[in-house]
């Protein structure tokens, strides 16, 4: 495989639940990263990893937990989530995080919470 | 504060017509500037930066923008699109660091046969 892949491409949970998105990037990429995609609204950029340490978390509810074990794989663990949570999720990996902008997207996991 | 702005939602165009979409943003100094592109159930992929130089830049899939500087727009151009072109646009504005990239809503283009 190549690119950035996330896993699963649709996730149904309940409030309750607990549940993880993973996310694996076979360019490597040195940083890598999760956002948040609402309709009609701007990403919002929810942790950024470099060589495995977070750099980024943009007052992210505690409810949304990252790990990042090596720079090819990161997860995002969910517990006790909210409806509003329902959105999709998009992993990112660039080359570094300096500016260059290019970002590789996976397809995204689209999260439903009841 | 900064902000990157895509005043139109959604934009329907004819196949073969030329498309322009706009994006206008704010920011404390000359950012670095680019188009992605979102196809149904894909992920965001580049479609062209701008970081300095010549203002008309060009991408792929035939696509073009052009930095305003004096008009605080990055605006994204095709002479003819095509129906595989139906999807959602966004503008982003950045500097120093991807992380810091600041993203517009976005602008969904819809193609009529």
């Amino acid at each position: 495989e190549t690119g950035v892949t996330q896993t699963p491409r649709h996730l149904v949970m309940g409030m309750t639940n607990k549940k993880s998105l993973k996310c694996e990037q076979h360019l490597g990429h040195n940083a890598m990263y999760w956002y948040k995609q609402s309709a009609k609204k701007p990403l919002e950029l929810m942790f950024v990893y470099s060589l495995e340490e977070r750099v980024e978390n943009n007052s992210v509810p505690s409810r949304f937990s990252p790990e990042c074990p090596n720079s090819s794989h990161l997860f995002l663990h969910l517990h006790t989530l909210q409806p509003e949570d329902s959105a999709l999720y998009l992993c990112a990996s660039s080359l570094g995080t300096e500016g260059t902008g290019e970002l590789f997207f996976g397809e995204g996991s689209r999260l439903t919470v009841l | 504060a900064q902000s990157v702005t895509q005043p139109d939602i959604h934009i329907t165009v004819s196949e073969g017509a030329s498309l322009e979409l706009r994006c206008n943003y704010s920011y404390g100094a000359t950012p670095y500037l680019f188009w992605y592109v979102q196809s149904p159930g894909q992920g965001l992929q580049l479609l062209l930066k701008y970081f300095s130089g010549d203002t008309l830049v060009q991408g792929i899939k035939g696509f073009e923008a052009e930095f305003k500087r004096s008009q605080s727009s990055f605006n994204l151009r095709k002479p003819s699109v095509h129906w595989s072109d139906a999807a959602e646009y966004f503008c982003a504005v950045g500097a120093y660091s991807n992380y810091q990239l600041i993203w517009g809503a976005g602008t969904k283009l819809i193609i009529k046969p």
